[in-house]
């Protein structure tokens, strides 16, 4: 067990819908870091929070967003969902700004009708 | 530009073999790290290893040890006497700074290994 949350397990929904997903980092961790595991993509980087703000940005598309709040959880949209996004959504987190260990969380599968 | 390249696709070994999967990456950062994670089927990605840029010194973990040459900008990884609960796709990672203070990671595509009884 990593520390690091994710909710929910499991997310089935139809396209042009719009979604969130949420991520609890390990205690302590001020980075939070969402990627995307698809097939046909593999394992890419989407988006990186540090206490609040974000720090680095990857592939995301402009139909997601994400955020870190106060509490340092952190939450990805998405919207206008499309079958393409199916797909492993990870959550990870970091002591600090992203030089340290990634740990990351159980994921969330989602799929896309 | 980050690339991350795991030419093996898939590696099937006998148990108690060994076997090397193979990482090769790019950067044109000369502070970066390197790491190592195994996804068994159950989906999780789990750590192994991290390594900075500026520490080649390999490294073993019981089983598990590494090979870090920035000569040849390589990170293998090496499993000895392999055993059938090493099935899983391994990945290998670079970690280098962005513009605002943050890490990009970039993930090479994975090799997944199998070992059979």
């Amino acid at each position: 067990d990593s520390g690091v949350t994710q909710t929910p397990k499991h997310l089935i929904t139809a396209t042009g819908q719009r979604v969130t997903l949420r991520c609890s980092p390990r205690s302590g961790d001020l980075s939070v870091y969402w990627y995307q595991q698809s097939l046909d993509q593999g394992l890419q980087f989407l988006i990186q929070y540090y206490n609040g703000e974000e720090r680095a940005k990857g592939n995301i598309l402009e139909r997601f967003s994400a955020q870190q709040f106060p509490d340092l959880h952190s939450e990805l949209n998405l919207s206008s969902l499309e079958l393409g996004d199916s797909a492993l959504y990870f959550c990870a987190s970091s002591a600090q700004q992203g030089w340290e260990t990634q740990y990351f969380g159980p994921g969330t599968r989602l799929l896309v009708l | 530009a980050q690339k991350v390249t795991q030419a093996q696709t898939e590696i099937s070994v006998v148990e108690k073999e060994d076997v090397t999967l193979d990482c090769v990456y790019e950067t044109r950062d000369t502070t970066y790290y390197l790491f190592w994670y195994k996804q068994p089927p159950s989906g999780e990605l789990v750590f192994l290893i991290r390594r900075n840029s500026f520490d080649e010194q390999n490294e073993i973990s019981g089983r598990y040890s590494w090979n870090f040459q920035k000569s040849t900008s390589s990170f293998n990884f090496t499993i000895t006497a392999s055993q059938v609960v090493d099935s899983a796709v391994y990945f290998c990672a670079l970690s280098e700074p962005g513009l605002t203070g943050g890490f990009k990671t970039i993930f090479g595509a994975g090799t997944r290994l199998f070992v059979k009884a």
